[in-house]
């Protein structure tokens, strides 16, 4: 089973500022990344696909990065809405489709 | 609009068994896979299971495997989750999640509002 690592587990940023997550893959899951955004009491929502390619929904601020085992999530420009947790999971090797656990973004 | 609306969690005792169902709309259901991904209290997402478009074929994590049965119904577009023998550990928000694709090795691009299975005496 691939192991998915995201760092930092908490990230404290101000708004306006920019935000680098991180996630590793214990092993290559090519591009088969995905990021997703939950905000508290809500489902999650799929942010970005492939690695890079954002969702329907999101603005540009919004940016993936990596293939392999190395990825990053930038958040360019933070804003109040923004402030959530995020997950990465590969669907490269399945089952499982396995999540990382999560980074939370919260304000500085 | 794609609408994803689960009901059947509640309370159980150990070694109990529940089923959760999931009402989908505003997409042809037959052409996508979909998947039950939970989220203990506090904690991160896990997926939990998956199935084809088709509903030929079904994944589970191991630590349901054996336990839970998951299965789907074209013609009503609902899909199940039977969990039998839960245990605490079961405990969490349940969402049904439709993946982006017919089959399961994809991203889930729409997710449920969830429905919280309790597993406690």
């Amino acid at each position: 089973e691939i192991v998915m690592t995201q760092s930092p587990a908490t990230l404290s940023v101000s708004p306006g500022e920019r935000a680098t997550l991180s996630c590793r893959a214990s092993q290559s899951v090519s591009s088969n990344l995905a990021w997703y955004q939950q905000k508290p009491g809500q489902a999650p929502r799929l942010l970005i696909y492939g690695a890079s390619t954002r969702a329907t929904g999101f603005p540009p601020r919004f940016s993936g990065s990596g293939s392999g085992t190395e990825f990053t999530l930038t958040i360019s420009s933070l804003q109040s809405e923004d402030f959530a947790v995020y997950y990465c999971q590969q669907y490269n090797n399945w089952p499982p489709g396995t999540f990382g656990g999560g980074t939370k973004v919260e304000i500085k | 609009e794609v609408q994803l609306l689960e009901s059947g969690g509640g309370l159980v005792q150990p070694g109990g068994s529940l089923r959760l169902s999931c009402a989908a709309s505003g997409f042809t259901f037959s052409s996508y896979a979909m998947s039950w991904v939970r989220q203990a209290p506090g904690k991160g997402l896990e997926w939990v299971s998956g199935i084809s478009g088709s509903g030929g074929d079904t994944y589970y994590a191991d630590s349901v495997k054996g336990r839970f049965t998951i299965s789907r119904d074209n013609s009503k577009n609902t899909q199940y989750l039977q969990m039998n023998s839960l245990r605490a550990e079961d405990t969490a928000v349940y969402y049904c999640a439709k993946i982006s694709s017919t089959s399961c090795y994809r991203p889930v691009d729409y997710w449920g509002q969830g429905t919280q299975v309790t597993v406690s005496s």
